[in-house]
């Protein structure tokens, strides 16, 4: 079945102690992105990856680290957690992403809600 | 000013009603709009999908684009409790490389 797998679905931890949030997709897809859910704010594009060592800065990228060294990867680090960083995250990926609207198609996973104590 | 704007709801109708959920934006340079539904602790999932200015439409859903306006709908026929969900506009600019996400509206339909 074609996915995109994030791990964990929930996560409580106290500020400044570090975390991997992983993303798993296995639809060979070139293009991933972490993206944030905030009530009222919608959606926000964190970190993007065009391809495997091609990554970039979305909107909300602080506090935030990311790399992508296999194509079906692309964990999502926070060094130093703080409360404000108390979020739902999606992981995202698509064929390819070139603004061209060929096979763009965003698939998500089911998300990660984590609370920063 | 957010370069999407959508209102949040909750909207709630009843079963078989039409509705209709909307966003503006203020980019021009948006090329391709998209309209997501996510259900509760889900991820988001494409409903549909539509370029430039016209319409769209998919069974029960239809897709309007008025580029002139800066204003798109999505419109439900015959709401099923199903439909219960929130929809998210999204929009990309042509050659961009990131989507855009309204907040998302929270529809409820009830039986």
């Amino acid at each position: 079945e074609a996915q995109v797998t994030q791990n964990p679905r929930y996560l409580i931890t106290v500020t400044g102690k570090k975390l991997t949030v992983t993303c798993s997709q296995n639809m060979n897809h070139e293009y991933m992105s972490w993206y944030r859910q905030d009530p009222g704010l919608g959606l926000r594009q964190i970190y993007y990856s065009m391809n495997v060592e091609v990554t970039d800065k979305g909107d909300v990228p602080e506090g935030y680290k990311v790399s992508r060294k296999e194509k079906r990867n692309f964990p999502l680090i926070l060094e130093s957690p703080s409360p404000n960083q108390t979020s739902l995250y999606f992981c995202a990926s698509a064929e390819q992403f070139r603004g061209t609207a060929t096979n763009e198609k965003l698939f998500f996973g089911s998300g990660t809600q984590l609370s920063v104590l | 000013q957010k370069e999407v704007e959508q209102d949040p709801g909750p909207l709630s109708v009843p079963e078989g009603a039409i509705v209709s959920l909307n966003c503006t934006y203020s980019n021009s340079a948006f090329q391709y709009f998209m309209w997501y539904r996510q259900y509760s602790r889900k991820g988001p999932e494409l409903l549909m999908y539509t370029y430039s200015s016209g319409n769209k439409e998919d069974g029960r859903f239809t897709a309007q684009v008025d580029k002139s306006s800066k204003y798109i709908s999505l419109f439900i026929r015959d709401s099923q409790p199903s439909d219960s969900a929130t929809y998210l506009c999204a929009m990309t600019p042509h050659g961009g490389f990131k989507t855009i996400f309204g907040a998302g509206t929270r529809l409820f339909v009830k039986a």
